[in-house]
């Protein structure tokens, strides 16, 4: 069945960077992309940004630009999502979600990854 | 402070319908189609309507959405134990250059 499968729990110390990876399986990778959205404990969800298989383009969200970086290793159908500066209040379960297509983000994410545990605190 | 407008909870006894309004703006729903997601505590989101009103496969008849200009509704008919989660609306926002959610409604089976 379709899979996308992350990485396992990471705890870090604010400043440190933390990068998580989503495999995906049993599909064509080329034809989706990729978003990340995270859930701090007790809250909704929040959208971090999007990379696509299809063409390689990339967006982040307003809140994360200037610290989320988002790769993708086509050989390996891996995403790899990294958050730097990390604060206490980026522990949050962190999601990889297949989006519909992999022409932009604009539509619904039909597959999700389990979710990984990211806990900052010094 | 989430950009669209979700009730915290609904409640309703089994067999009934519970409705769970959406509630954004022309940058994002009035203008992009809007999806539902299902959370069970501990667990990944799942989607239960996608385009506004489409259900994909595996997911019951009982559950149907709609939209109206800046506002979409998901409906819940024949209330099940099993429904009980949270769910969230979620969209495009145009203006944000976001993916967007609503801050979630718990839906209780009394």
């Amino acid at each position: 069945q379709i899979q996308l499968v992350q990485s396992g729990p990471e705890m870090k110390k604010p400043g440190d960077l933390v990068t998580v990876s989503c495999k995906a399986s049993n599909y064509t990778f080329t034809s989706h992309g990729i978003s990340w959205v995270r859930q701090a404990p007790g809250q909704g969800l929040e959208w971090m940004g999007w990379i696509s298989a299809y063409n390689g383009n990339i967006h982040y969200g307003q809140n994360f630009q200037d610290r989320v970086t988002m790769t993708i290793d086509s050989s390996t159908n891996t995403v790899y999502m990294q958050l730097r500066s990390l604060r206490s209040d980026d522990t949050a379960v962190y999601y990889c979600a297949r989006e519909w297509t992999g022409k932009n983000p604009y539509f619904h994410m039909d597959v999700w990854g389990k979710g990984t545990t990211v806990t900052v605190s010094s | 402070q989430s950009v669209l407008t979700q009730p915290p909870s609904v409640s309703a006894a089994p067999g009934q319908k519970v409705t769970i309004s959406c509630s954004g703006s022309n940058s994002n729903i009035g203008n992009n189609y809007v999806s539902w997601y299902q959370q069970f505590p501990g667990t990944a989101p799942k989607v239960v309507i996608y385009d506004n009103n489409q259900r994909p496969s595996g997911i019951p008849d009982r559950f149907s959405g709609s939209k109206s200009g800046t506002s979409a509704t998901l409906a819940i008919t024949g209330l099940r134990s099993v429904d009980e989660a949270d769910y969230y609306c979620g969209t495009w926002d145009g203006s944000l250059r976001d993916k967007v959610f609503g801050g979630g409604t718990k839906v209780t089976v009394l």
